[in-house]
């Protein structure tokens, strides 16, 4: 198995631009999630989907961000329009549904908005 | 929010030695898990504790959880220089939904 795989690696944007992340996870995995780390406020969870339905959006920052998962193989994370402060490393993860799995990490993708 | 606190939040020590990170958390768990992240990677999978359970091992790791202190500690023997990355651990009161720690940067020397 690839693992999770994100894209693109790399984003550097401008301010005001659209930003699409990408997230094929596992396959067999039926829960994702979006986690964003910088070194201020460290990982939070943004949003997560058990089996393409979204679940819990509580972490979203604001409506600047939307997340879809159209089928149980791929996933985006949208900003729309993009902000300097949203510059972090974004990563997807993905688990079996239960409590007692562990998650399988992307290699992030890391944004900059300038 | 950040629901467990890494500490230290830094540690170095030579190839050899034992690290011990600890974590403390805040509210009623189901599982504790740990993770590994080298610099400018994802984070790995290493090792979950369930909330009835004590003490676990895995290879040079071993894992203990006390629930009524709410604290857990990632022991890492022989410690190798491969070892060098930041550890979290991150708690599951809900199911699938994890919430991690700050981290401890561990850095082993030759």
């Amino acid at each position: 198995d690839a693992g999770v795989i994100q894209s693109p690696r790399h984003e550097v944007t401008e301010m005001g631009q659209e930003v699409t992340l990408r997230c094929k996870p596992i396959s067999g995995h039926n829960s994702l999630f979006w986690y964003r780390q910088t070194m201020m406020r460290g990982l939070e969870l943004l949003i997560y989907f058990n089996n393409n339905v979204p679940i819990d959006d509580s972490g979203m920052p604001e409506d600047r961000f939307s997340a879809k998962m159209p089928n149980a193989s791929f996933s985006t994370l949208k900003i729309q329009p993009s902000e300097p402060r949203d510059s972090a490393v974004y990563f997807c993860a993905s688990s079996l549904a239960g409590i007692d799995y562990g998650y399988t990490f992307g290699s992030g993708t890391r944004l900059t908005v300038v | 929010s950040q629901q467990g606190e890494e500490d230290p939040q830094a540690l170095s020590i030579q190839e050899g030695e034992n690290a011990t990170m600890n974590c403390s958390y805040k509210t009623s768990i189901n599982n504790l898990q740990w993770y590994r992240q080298n610099s400018g990677r994802g984070l790995v999978h290493l090792i979950l504790i369930r909330s009835n359970e004590r003490e676990k091992h895995s290879g040079r790791l071993r894992v203990t959880l006390d629930t009524s202190k709410k604290s857990s500690s990632l022991l890492i023997t022989a410690s190798r220089a491969a070892d060098t990355a930041s550890y979290f651990c991150a708690t599951a009161r809900t199911a699938s939904k994890l919430t991690f720690g700050t981290g401890t940067r561990l850095q082993v020397t030759l």
